[in-house]
């Protein structure tokens, strides 16, 4: 059972904007600006799309934004596209766990 | 090229032992800490545990701890995931990654190792 809780699947038309929430506590996500979110296509390794909740790293589409409010952390993905259809994770540092990061349980994405 | 590039594919017998390898090349091995995590087939993300190359800290996911055992080689710039006795369930793909600190995000990953457990 993950931490953090994802919608198990989403899916929206070519064109069209999604959100993914990620819904955690005060003491991980709605405690820090270190929320992730990462894509992974099938038979593929994570990719980091955001990180500190907003940011994209360098050669990612500006059509991924991230933000939160509270405990709850999200993803929007604007002007769908066939290839984003993939799973997506949200991770959260956690300064009350061991390893200093939760995962979220993912969400499949279908571009119909 | 920044990257991590981990061993292939294995297929073993419940029981047998097993160490996989992941490669950094292109950046400072011992200033990074790398994680092992774990994807069970159709399943999320789970870390297994983490270490720091430059002085082998070692930090296990109470899920994984006794299980498995983690290790770096400064030498070679290499980290690896260790089984003594495999068990049908570890039968999963296993991802290294790496992260700068506690708060950063894994921002590199190796492609992937997948480990077929058969009883």
């Amino acid at each position: 059972q993950s931490v953090l809780t994802q919608p198990a699947s989403v899916s929206g038309s070519p064109g069209q904007s999604i959100t993914i929430s990620c819904t955690g506590s005060s003491s991980d996500v709605g405690g820090y600006n270190f929320v992730s979110w990462y894509q992974q296509h099938p038979g593929k390794a994570p990719k980091l799309l955001i990180y500190d909740v907003s940011y994209r790293p360098s050669g990612v589409s500006n059509r991924f934004s991230g933000s939160k409010s509270g405990n709850t952390a999200s993803l929007t993905i604007s002007g769908l596209q066939a290839e984003d259809e993939a799973d997506y994770y949200c991770s959260s540092y956690a300064a009350s766990t061991i390893l200093y990061v939760l995962f979220g349980g993912g969400t499949r994405l279908t571009v119909l | 090229e920044v990257q991590l590039v981990q061993s292939g594919a294995e297929m073993k017998k419940a029981g047998e032992s097993l160490k996989i390898s992941c490669k950094g090349f292109g950046y400072s091995f011992t200033m990074y800490w790398i994680g092992w995590v774990r994807q069970m087939p159709g399943k999320g993300l789970e870390c297994m545990g983490i270490i720091y190359p430059r002085d082998s800290q070692t930090i296990y996911s109470p899920s994984f701890q006794g299980h498995v055992t983690i290790a770096a080689d400064k030498s070679s710039n290499t980290a690896y995931l260790q089984w003594s006795s495999l068990r049908a369930s570890d039968s999963a793909m296993y991802y290294c990654a790496r992260r700068d600190t506690a708060m950063d995000p894994w921002r590199l990953w190796g492609q992937g190792t997948l480990l077929t457990v058969s009883s």
